[in-house]
């Protein structure tokens, strides 16, 4: 399954699948970018980053690619279990000194495994 | 890894009342902390940059008066909703930079959700 982010902001899959969430970034000048889930009630929970000297970075179960050009971002979940079901952001942010750490986050996608 | 905790995680209060949030770095001294306001069912925006030392640098929008930060320690950020009102019932989280000059990371508390009645 595949979400656009900020038109699609609910993505469900069947568990076993690959889920793809998508995101569109806003500045041209950042250079780091983050994915976090979020379950309900609690923190942002790291899953990947990728600086922008990249295209693309491979996790456990997780892939970031990234396009400049277009200033896209995607998160690739492979096999999406029951326990991926949560929000899962986009963040951007500029690494550079005082930058570091001010992340603008995207609208946010929530997945929805079905067993 | 390096834990940032973050307390309360629930507090309910009444309108015109104040409330302090805190938010520790447990096993790294954190100079930068960052304080977010979630909205249910919506991103994250950020609110302000904690300074330990200096005064906290407030996002356009952000009222200091409203949302005083205080990081009097390098481990320790607190954020103070002053004069509570319904609206201000949000869901507020804070990061902190580990400060280190390689492969600095950046970590999140488990968030706090204020309710005013």
């Amino acid at each position: 399954g595949e979400s656009v982010g900020l038109h699609l902001p609910t993505l469900s899959v069947q568990e076993g699948d690959n889920s793809i969430i998508n995101c569109a970034y806003s500045n041209s000048a950042s250079d780091y970018f983050i994915w976090y889930k979020q379950e309900s009630g609690k923190g942002p929970q790291f899953i990947i980053d990728i600086r922008s000297n990249m295209d693309k970075r491979q996790g456990q179960r997780v892939t970031v690619l990234l396009n400049k050009t277009v200033k896209h971002l995607s998160l690739q979940i492979a096999a999406t279990q029951p326990g991926d079901s949560a929000v899962y952001f986009c963040a951007e942010n500029i690494s550079g000194g005082t930058s570091y750490g001010k992340l603008t986050f995207g609208q946010g996608t929530i997945l929805t495994v079905h067993p | 890894g390096a834990v940032v905790s973050q307390h309360p995680s629930r507090v309910i209060c009444k309108s015109g009342t104040s409330v302090k949030i805190e938010c520790r770095s447990l096993d790294f001294q954190a100079t930068t902390m960052f304080w977010y306001r979630q909205f249910p069912k919506k991103s994250l925006m950020l609110m302000a940059t904690s300074n330990e030392g200096s005064k906290a640098t407030y996002e356009q929008g952000v009222e200091k008066d409203k949302f005083l930060i205080n990081h009097a320690s390098l481990t320790l950020s607190t954020l103070t909703v002053t004069s509570a009102h319904p609206e201000d019932s949000s869901f507020y989280i804070c990061s902190a930079r580990t400060g280190r000059t390689t492969n600095e990371k950046l970590f999140f508390g488990s968030g706090t959700q204020l309710s005013v009645l």
